[in-house]
């Protein structure tokens, strides 16, 4: 069944560390999104890619980084993490580029930072 | 950018048809309104798109006025389930990522 993964599902750390948030898609899409989400908050967009070796920036400014090498996959990495980094990402993607092609999320990653 | 405007929450009872109007006054002519569903610790969900007139799916209807500065998506009989916050979308064909905000959405609780 073609759909998109996201581990780990939920992730303590301890300040500085560095993390990739993995983000994985079985359906060929081109287009992958990361959003950040707190608790009862608005989705914001943070990072996007519209194919392989491109990546943009979002609207929220973000110390995180992404790479997209391979179609099927867009992982996101914080080199060194804060405790306001602690929110849960939520990884997208899309059959074409623009508002007609709904968009597939994961289920989410939850980061605690401490 | 067409910013919306959706109720911050809305209450129903099971069995009854739920209305969420949201309103985007600055729509433009190629901007396609879309409706999402988040449960709690999920992503969201599409739900249903549309361009103009009314829309139907197994989930849901939209409904979008000749002048489209509104839309309203419709949830017939609701149940316990349909607990969630409802996003909507508005934005171009082939438009940049940054174009669709999600907003804050309209919580919707559904009560026994």
């Amino acid at each position: 069944e073609a759909d998109i993964y996201q581990t780990p599902r939920y992730l303590v750390i301890g300040t500085g560390k560095k993390i990739t948030l993995e983000c994985s898609q079985t359906m060929g899409h081109d287009k992958m999104y990361w959003y950040q989400q707190d608790p009862g908050m608005e989705l914001h967009l943070i990072h996007y890619s519209y194919g392989v070796n491109s990546t943009e920036k979002g609207d929220l400014s973000s110390e995180s980084t992404v790479s997209r090498i391979r179609t099927e996959h867009f992982p996101l990495t914080l080199e060194s993490a804060r405790p306001s980094h602690t929110s849960q990402y939520l990884c997208a993607s899309s059959h074409g580029q623009g508002a007609q092609y709904g968009y597939t999320f994961g289920s989410g990653t939850r980061l605690t930072v401490v | 950018l067409a910013k919306t405007t959706q109720p911050i929450s809305m209450d129903s009872y099971e069995g009854q048809e739920v209305n969420i109007t949201c309103s985007h006054n600055n729509i433009a002519t190629n901007d396609y309104i879309t409706w999402y569903q988040q449960f709690p610790s999920q992503g969201p969900r599409f739900i249903i798109q549309g361009y103009k007139t009314k829309v139907t799916n197994e989930v849901a209807s939209l409904f979008i006025p000749a002048d489209r500065k509104s839309s309203t998506l419709s949830l017939p009989r609701v149940s316990l389930s349909d607990t969630a916050v409802y996003y909507c979308l508005v934005g171009t064909s082939s438009g940049s990522a940054r174009q669709l905000t999600f907003g804050s959405g309209t919580q919707l609780t559904v009560l026994p």
